[in-house]
Formats: structure tokens, C-alpha cells, sequence
């Protein structure tokens, strides 16, 4: 069946640090492809988002590609901020299926001063 | 101001009770769904509906149950039959487009 994987955290790093989080899929067809992110007591919120392959999608410096050959959606962002520490997630809707998402288990992301 | 209501924020409930989780949207998206939520663990749906009056078992439907009687709203019951609650649930809506939207949340705990 369709799945993703995340980099397993906590990914610690130091403010204005560059930024990778790891992201691959399994899936039929064309998923659309989707990060969240999720701060301390509190629901998830769309960061990005890329409907199909090579699309990038990008929000608040962060950015993530659609690998279609490499089935990958990593997210990266040039100079991290205290202010990004979250849990982050990956999350795919599988084609033709346009009620269904499949979740990574996140990412927790701790950026010190 | 559109957008996801949950309620209560947090929620205690004692052995053998009921207790319903509220979710409400403005939004006028035709889906909701119910995902649980454990400590450094990923999101799992219960229930979803697709449309007013209709609705199925997620991954993990034993010991809840849903009703969609409006469009606006998705009650959770989390039943006595469910034996370890404690969690944090979370509601979403989806439209036309191909993206869930989050309420804030309600933490569940057991007294």
C-alpha cells in the first residue's frame, strides 16, 4: 500500500543552520504530496504543497521539490529560526483518491540560540 | 472568521464513561475527519465522512463512534469500550482542493 517515510528526529540544530528533512513515499500513480507542521499543543498547519512532479512547493523560507524519480519530497530552509522548532510532517493523497492522506511519523525539529 | 473549532480543549474522563469531543467548521468542506494523536507518534485516523449523514471506520474505529447530522459539525464519542484514551485528537475538514485543514485540538485524559 501507499506510505511515507520521514527521517526519524529530533534534528537539533543552531539558528541560522541550513535545513534538511527527509521525506520518501510509496505510492501508485501521482500522489499529491504535502508538509504540515505542528507546534507545542497544537494542530497541524499546511506549510507547502506540490500536486505534481517537479513542482516546488514554498512557504516562510521553506522550500521542497516533487521527486517523481526518486519518490522524495525533502524540505529544506536556508537559515533556520528559533522560532521553527516543531514537529514536522509529510503526508501524501493518493491519486484518484482525493479523501485519503497518508501521514509520516514526524519530525521533530529543536533550533537553539 | 472562518475556520475549525474544537472543543473542550481539554477533557477528563472517568473510568467507564462517555465522553464527545466537539467539531465544528465554517469552512463549507464537504469532508471531516478524526485522527488520534500519541506521544512522538504520527497521526491515525478513527472516522472520516465524506458527505452529510455518511460515514466510515478509519484505521482505529474500535471504541468510538461518530454522527454527521450537519455539514458544520462531527461529534467523536469516545466510548467506555475504548480502554486507553488518553491522547490528543484532532479534527480536519477537506473541499474540492487536495489539502486537510486542522483544528486546534482536544487533549483527552483520564482521571
Amino acid at each position: 500500500g501507499d506510505s511515507v517515510t520521514q527521517m526519524e528526529g529530533p534534528v537539533t540544530l543552531s539558528e541560522e543552520a541550513f535545513l534538511t528533512i527527509n521525506c520518501t513515499y510509496t505510492a501508485t500513480g501521482y500522489p499529491s504530496l504535502f508538509w504540515y507542521v505542528q507546534y507545542p499543543g497544537e494542530g497541524l498547519q499546511l506549510l507547502l504543497k506540490a500536486t505534481k512532479a517537479d513542482d516546488k512547493g514554498s512557504n516562510k523560507g521553506f522550500e521542497a521539490t516533487y521527486r517523481k524519480e526518486t519518490t522524495s519530497f525533502h524540505l529544506e530552509k536556508g537559515s533556520v529560526q528559533v522560532s521553527d522548532s516543531a514537529v514536522y510532517f509529510c503526508a501524501l493523497s493518493p491519486s484518484g483518491q482525493g479523501f485519503s492522506f497518508i501521514f509520516g511519523k514526524g519530525t521533530r525539529l529543536l533550533v537553539k540560540p | 472568521d472562518g475556520g475549525i473549532t474544537q472543543s473542550p480543549k481539554y477533557l477528563f474522563r472517568k473510568e467507564g464513561q462517555n465522553v464527545t469531543l466537539s467539531c465544528e467548521q465554517n469552512l463549507n468542506h464537504d469532508a471531516m475527519y478524526w485522527y488520534r494523536q500519541d506521544p512522538g507518534q504520527g497521526l491515525r485516523l478513527i472516522y472520516y465522512s465524506q458527505i452529510v449523514n455518511d460515514f466510515q471506520k478509519g484505521d482505529i474505529a474500535e471504541g468510538y463512534s461518530v454522527s454527521r447530522e450537519k455539514k458544520e459539525s462531527f461529534p467523536l464519542t469516545v466510548t467506555s469500550a475504548q480502554k486507553n484514551p488518553t491522547a490528543f485528537y484532532l479534527c480536519a475538514t477537506q473541499g474540492w482542493e487536495e489539502t486537510q485543514y486542522f483544528g486546534p485540538g482536544t487533549r483527552l485524559l483520564v482521571l
